[in-house]
């Protein structure tokens, strides 16, 4: 069965610290992505990857970076945390041609304090 | 680029009704199209999807939705639905062999007993 984890569920910062928040599939899927999740705006790209160390930005990538060292793995990392970055976020992957559709993780859901 | 509308934020309907969820997609290229569901506190599951063909597509759940070129609607419905289907519907739009969605904002389905 397919599986997308995502480190934390819940998760409670305060304004400037670094946050990892770490996403991992275990399908050998080519490519990993990276959402926001809020009211009424749906589900945002931030930034996504195609390729191990290939990455690129989405719709929204301000105040956000992001790391895939291994195929597996996809990070994302908010250098200073700011209150405006409490949301939801949603890593999902799929395989290189999207036509199957992408596979979504459980979400964390990350509060700036 | 693509965008998508989801005409409707919240859906109240009642048990063994039927429930349409309306979508409607802007593109100058052909499109994959998806409905998503995503029941409480979980990340998002794939409905169903439009590559090509046969423009009623059916899916998992009793769902089923009508691809529509000319009206650039992607309607998802349901006969009778039951409490379970309580959840939030996302539609999603790449562009053919894309990988890249782009969400429409969501509708809140609420099946009353």
């Amino acid at each position: 069965d397919v599986k997308v984890t995502q480190s934390s569920r819940y998760l409670v910062k305060r304004t400037g610290e670094k946050v990892f928040l770490e996403c991992v599939q275990d399908m050998d899927h080519e490519n990993m992505f990276w959402y926001r999740q809020d009211p009424g705006l749906g589900l945002r790209l931030i930034y996504f990857s195609y390729d191990v160390k290939m990455k690129e930005k989405g719709d929204i990538p301000e105040g956000y970076s992001v790391s895939r060292e291994k195929k597996e793995r996809f990070s994302l990392i908010l250098e200073s945390a700011s209150t405006n970055q409490t949301s939801m976020y949603l890593c999902a992957s799929s395989l290189e041609t999207g036509a199957l559709g992408q596979y979504f993780g459980p979400g964390t859901r990350l509060t700036v304090t | 680029a693509q965008s998508v509308t989801q005409l409707d934020s919240q859906v109240p309907v009642f048990e063994e009704a039927p429930v349409e969820l309306r979508c409607n997609y802007s593109s100058s290229v052909s499109v994959y199209l998806f409905w998503y569901v995503q029941y409480p506190n979980q990340g998002l599951q794939l409905l169903l999807k439009y590559l090509s063909g046969s423009t009623l597509v059916k899916g998992i759940n009793g769902f089923e939705a009508e691809f529509n070129k000319s009206q650039t609607s992607f309607h998802l419905r349901k006969p009778s639905v039951h409490i379970s289907d309580t959840a939030e519907y996302f539609c999603a739009v790449t562009r053919a062999a894309g990988n890249k969605l782009t969400f429409g904002g969501g509708t809140r389905v609420l099946v009353k007993p």
